[in-house]
């Protein structure tokens, strides 16, 4: 099985400051047909959980552009270019290489200082 | 814009059936997509439970595979879980979901919290 791991576990940052976090997979996630499939989730407190980034990189619609995703192989990262009070939450790391076998990191929680 | 709705019973006694409903709207189960169901124990993570395809072909996480069955209505667009012989580990806010493949889960229900308890 495919082991996804992030860290820190917990990430207290300034407002307007950066974030960064990062995912590692046990298994490299570079699918046979050239794709990588690790996606990113968040969920803000009380909230289902929400999709921001798919296939690395790419954000899905309404995400604001502070959020970036990058990375390669079985090392990921996701950054927030200035921390804003809404980016409260926990964020998840998902790989779907192994699809149909999906599996999430353990989520690095974001509060503000 | 797809909208999930989970649906069932909040209380399910240890060693009993836990079953729940996810109604779809905004989108037709039947044009595509796996459609799957996602748990998260009460202050810890998310646990992908499996997904099923209108078709009816389903795909379930070995740790659960023993005890889980899915199925699909797609005249209703609806799909369910049933997860067996229950205990307290069972204890979860489930969330159904649509499933865009290797992309991951790109819609979401609000979650419905099941406590197994006597």
């Amino acid at each position: 099985d495919v082991v996804m791991t992030q860290s820190p576990l917990s990430l207290p940052v300034t407002l307007g400051q950066p974030a960064s976090i990062s995912c590692r997979s046990s298994q490299s996630l570079v699918h046979s047909d050239g794709n990588t499939y690790l996606n990113w989730f968040q969920q803000r407190p009380g909230q289902s959980p929400r999709r921001l980034i798919y296939k690395v990189s790419n954000r899905d619609s309404g995400v604001p552009d502070r959020f970036s995703g990058s990375g390669s192989g079985t090392d990921f990262t996701l950054k927030i270019s200035r921390v804003e009070a809404e980016d409260v939450g926990v964020y998840y790391c998902m790989q779907g290489t192994h699809w149909p076998l999906l599996t999430f990191g353990g989520g690095t929680k974001v509060e503000i200082k | 814009q797809v909208q999930l709705q989970e649906s069932g019973p909040g209380l399910v006694k240890p060693s009993e059936t836990l079953s729940l409903t996810c109604t779809v709207s905004g989108y037709s189960i039947s044009i595509g997509y796996y459609w799957g169901w996602v748990r998260q124990p009460p202050g810890k993570g998310l646990e992908w439970i499996g997904s099923i395809y209108h078709s009816g072909t389903t795909h379930y996480n070995p740790s659960l595979k023993s005890r889980v069955t899915m199925s699909v209505d797609t005249s209703k667009d609806q799909f369910s879980l049933i997860l067996n012989s229950v205990t307290a580990a069972d204890t979860a806010v489930y969330y159904c979901a649509r499933e865009d493949y290797g992309s991951g889960m790109d819609g979401w229900g609000k979650g419905t919290t099941v406590t197994v308890s006597s």
